[in-house]
C-alpha cells in the first residue's frame, strides 16, 4: 500500500521568504502524486500534481513541486511567500485498488507566515 | 458552476445518536468519494461511488457507517448509533472520470462532534 510522510506538521516562515514543505511517499508503482491547500473554513482546493510527465509541476499562486524519484519525494516550493499562504497544506499519493482510485494523504503540514 | 457542497458544516450530537451527513457533487461527475480525517491524523478514504454503485467501501471503519448514492446524484452518510471516536471532519470529493489524471474535488467538510 502507498504512504506519504510529510516532514513537519507545523512550519513557520516570514513574509517574502522561501517555503519548502516537505513530502516523501512510498510507493510499488509510478505515483500519481498531488499538493493540496486548505484555507481556513474552507475545502480543499488541488494546488498541483504530478502525472508522470515532467517532473517539475508548476500550480497555483507560484507555487512548484518537482517530482524526485531516487529520493522519493515531492517537495512543496514558492520563492516568496505571501501572507495569503498561510494554510495547510496535503500531499497525497494516487493508489487504485479493484477498479477504485483513492487519494492517500500525509497528515498535513501548517504553514504560518510571519509579517 | 457550482463545487461540491456538503450539510450540515457542522453537528454536534451525543454518543448512542444517529447523524445524516449529505454532499452534493459536482453537476456530471459520477464519482463521488467519502473521506474523513480525525482530529492530528491524515485524511483517510472511506468510500467511493460510481454514479449509484459502491465501488469500493474498504475504508469504512464499521457496520455503524451507511453510505447511499440514490439516483447518483447526492450521497448522504448516516452514523448509527455514533461514538466519541467518530467525531473528526467529513469530507465529499467528486471527479468526472476514474483516472488518476482527473482531479478530485473537495467539499468543505462537515466536523462532526459527538459528546
Amino acid at each position: 500500500a502507498q504512504s506519504v510522510t510529510q516532514l513537519g506538521s507545523h512550519v513557520s516562515v516570514s513574509e517574502g521568504a522561501l517555503v519548502l514543505l516537505r513530502c516523501n511517499y512510498s510507493s510499488s508503482v509510478p505515483p500519481y502524486l498531488f499538493w493540496y491547500v486548505q484555507y481556513p473554513n474552507q475545502g480543499l482546493q488541488l494546488l498541483l500534481k504530478y502525472t508522470s510527465a515532467a517532473t517539475l509541476v508548476k500550480g497555483i499562486n507560484g507555487f512548484e513541486a518537482e517530482f524526485k524519484k531516487s529520493e522519493t519525494s515531492f517537495h512543496l516550493t514558492k520563492p516568496s511567500a505571501h501572507m495569503s499562504d498561510a494554510a495547510e497544506y496535503f500531499c497525497a499519493v494516487s493508489e487504485w485498488q479493484g477498479g477504485s482510485e483513492k487519494l492517500v494523504f500525509g497528515k498535513g503540514t501548517k504553514l504560518t507566515v510571519n509579517p | 458552476e457550482a463545487g461540491v457542497t456538503q450539510f450540515p458544516s457542522h453537528s454536534v450530537i451525543e454518543k448512542g445518536q444517529t447523524v445524516t451527513l449529505r454532499c452534493d457533487p459536482i453537476s456530471g461527475h459520477d464519482n463521488l468519494y467519502w473521506y474523513r480525517r480525525v482530529m492530528g491524523k491524515e485524511i483517510k478514504f472511506l468510500l467511493h461511488f460510481v454514479k449509484e454503485s459502491k465501488q469500493d467501501e474498504s475504508g469504512m471503519p464499521n457496520n455503524r457507517f451507511l453510505a447511499e448514492r440514490t439516483g447518483g446524484t447526492y450521497s448522504t452518510l448516516k452514523v448509527q448509533p455514533a461514538e466519541l471516536e467518530d467525531s473528526g471532519v467529513y469530507f465529499c470529493a467528486s471527479s468526472q472520470v476514474v483516472a488518476a489524471t482527473d482531479t478530485q474535488y473537495f467539499g468543505p467538510g462537515t466536523r462532526l462532534t459527538v459528546l
